[in-house]
């Protein structure tokens, strides 16, 4: 059964505290992203990589860090330095280079931090 | 800046109506355009359109791409309350995968 997860569904943390998020493909995908849904903002691009051990900014990368050490793993970290934290986070994934491929998103995570 | 634009940002309609939602761009270097459902938590694929004036369609939902305007529009007829979800346009670039998306269109049906 091929997909995306993401863990947890929701997530609460104090402020000040960094906090990761968990993003599985098991469809062999090469590229992945995060993604940040505020209300009336749509998706925007906070980072994404096509390659293992390879990364790129996107949009709005400041304050969040990634690593991608297997394909299939994308985790990404809110730093106690991203100013806005609390938001709906989505990972996707695509078979990516050679494209245009479309995007399968995970199911998300809610981070709400206090 | 690349920008993709969707209007309007909210629609309440009746079931049975037929609904039209327009995407306009200004990106560079624009490859092909992606509509996406959101209905509560995972966006999920609708269509990908490259190519100018080739309608694709599946079910009551069809889109179509001008790349002289820069623009498209989802149409969706016969509309159920299952079709209330938010509708994201989004654009892919040459020279990398990463898509820019809109703002949304929130639809809502009401029976």
């Amino acid at each position: 059964d091929g997909g995306i997860t993401q863990s947890p569904k929701y997530l609460f943390r104090k402020e000040g505290q960094n906090v990761t998020l968990s993003c599985e493909q098991n469809l062999n995908h090469d590229a992945m992203y995060w993604y940040r849904q505020d209300p009336g903002q749509g998706l925007r691009l906070i980072y994404y990589s096509q390659i293992v051990n390879d990364f790129q900014k996107g949009d709005i990368a400041e304050g969040y860090s990634v690593s991608r050490e297997k394909k299939e793993s994308f985790p990404l970290t809110v730093t106690s330095a991203q100013k806005n934290p609390t938001a709906f986070y989505l990972c996707a994934s695509s078979e990516g280079l050679a494209g245009p491929y479309e995007q399968y998103f995970g199911p998300g995570t809610r981070l709400t931090v206090t | 800046e690349d920008k993709v634009v969707q209007s309007p940002l909210s629609l309440v309609v009746h079931e049975g109506d037929t609904v039209t939602l327009n995407c306009s761009y200004e990106v560079t270097n624009f490859r092909s355009l992606l509509w996406y459902k959101q209905e509560k938590k995972a966006p999920t694929f609708l269509f990908m359109l490259t190519s100018s004036g080739i309608e694709k369609k599946s079910g009551r939902l069809s889109s179509i791409l001008d790349k002289k305007e820069l623009f498209s529009i989802l149409n969706i007829t016969a509309t159920q309350t299952g079709d209330s979800a938010i509708y994201l346009c989004a654009v892919i670039l040459f020279g990398n995968e990463k898509l820019t998306f809109g703002t949304g269109t929130r639809l809502t049906i009401i029976p």
